[in-house]
């Protein structure tokens, strides 16, 4: 069974500081990752999806990472801003199933 | 397009009454989702349809939950009786293609069963 970890739980920093938000999983056989943002009370929406053949992928101050063979996938946040405070959710979507898993999310906090 | 839409937003019942979220998916969608939340489980798949047809059921949590998609542009999640600890948010997400594709989440319904 496909198990996702996020660490930390949660996260403060100060503005115009960089984020880096982890998230593991135990199986390497997936087909994609995906990162999501959880504003309270709100429901998810999807930031960026990785191909389990892609090593990454960018969009504005956003960068994830893919390391397959570890089980790794890191969110990267360049200069980060009040309004990306929220919490953050990675999942991915097992090679022989069509259910995505999802990590518990890490909460951030971005202090103006 | 106005996005998944889900209601009620918030419903709070008691202890053994039936209770029916209801979805709306994004039109042109074929992928229909069901989701639980809970602090303790996290996010949890219920069930999900490929065009109206449930296709894996399997993460429903037992016979006093249903789901039902009549048609391509509804569906409803009913749980009959209703119990404590089926307090919960539940959302719904459609998507284009298969599982792969990125997901669209309604807002969610937050149930609580007193």
């Amino acid at each position: 069974k496909q198990e996702v970890t996020q660490i930390p739980a949660a996260l403060s920093v100060p503005e115009g500081e960089n984020l880096v938000l982890n998230c593991s999983f135990t199986d390497s056989a997936i087909y994609n990752l995906q990162w999501f943002r959880q504003d309270p009370g709100k429901g998810l929406t999807s930031l960026l999806l990785i191909q389990s053949s892609q090593r990454e992928q960018t969009s504005g101050r956003l960068n994830a990472s893919l390391d397959k063979s570890s089980g790794r996938s890191t969110l990267y946040i360049a200069a980060s801003q009040p309004g990306d405070s929220a919490t953050y959710l990675c999942a991915v979507l097992p090679v022989n199933d069509y259910k995505l898993s999802f990590g518990a999310g890490t909460t951030v906090t971005v202090r103006a | 397009d106005a996005g998944v839409i889900q209601s009620p937003r918030h419903e709070v019942t008691e202890m053994g009454q039936e209770v029916t979220l209801r979805c709306k998916p994004i039109s042109g969608h074929d992928y229909l989702f069901w989701y639980r939340q809970t602090m303790m489980r996290g996010l949890e798949l219920l069930i999900y349809f490929n065009n109206n047809v449930p296709i894996d059921d399997s993460g429903m949590p037992e016979d006093r939950f249903s789901a039902k998609m009549p048609n391509a542009s509804f569906s409803t999640l009913k749980i009959q009786p209703s119990e404590p600890r089926d307090s919960a948010v539940y959302f719904c997400a459609s998507s284009q293609g298969p599982p792969g594709e990125t997901q669209y989440f309604g807002p969610g319904t937050r149930l609580l069963v007193l």
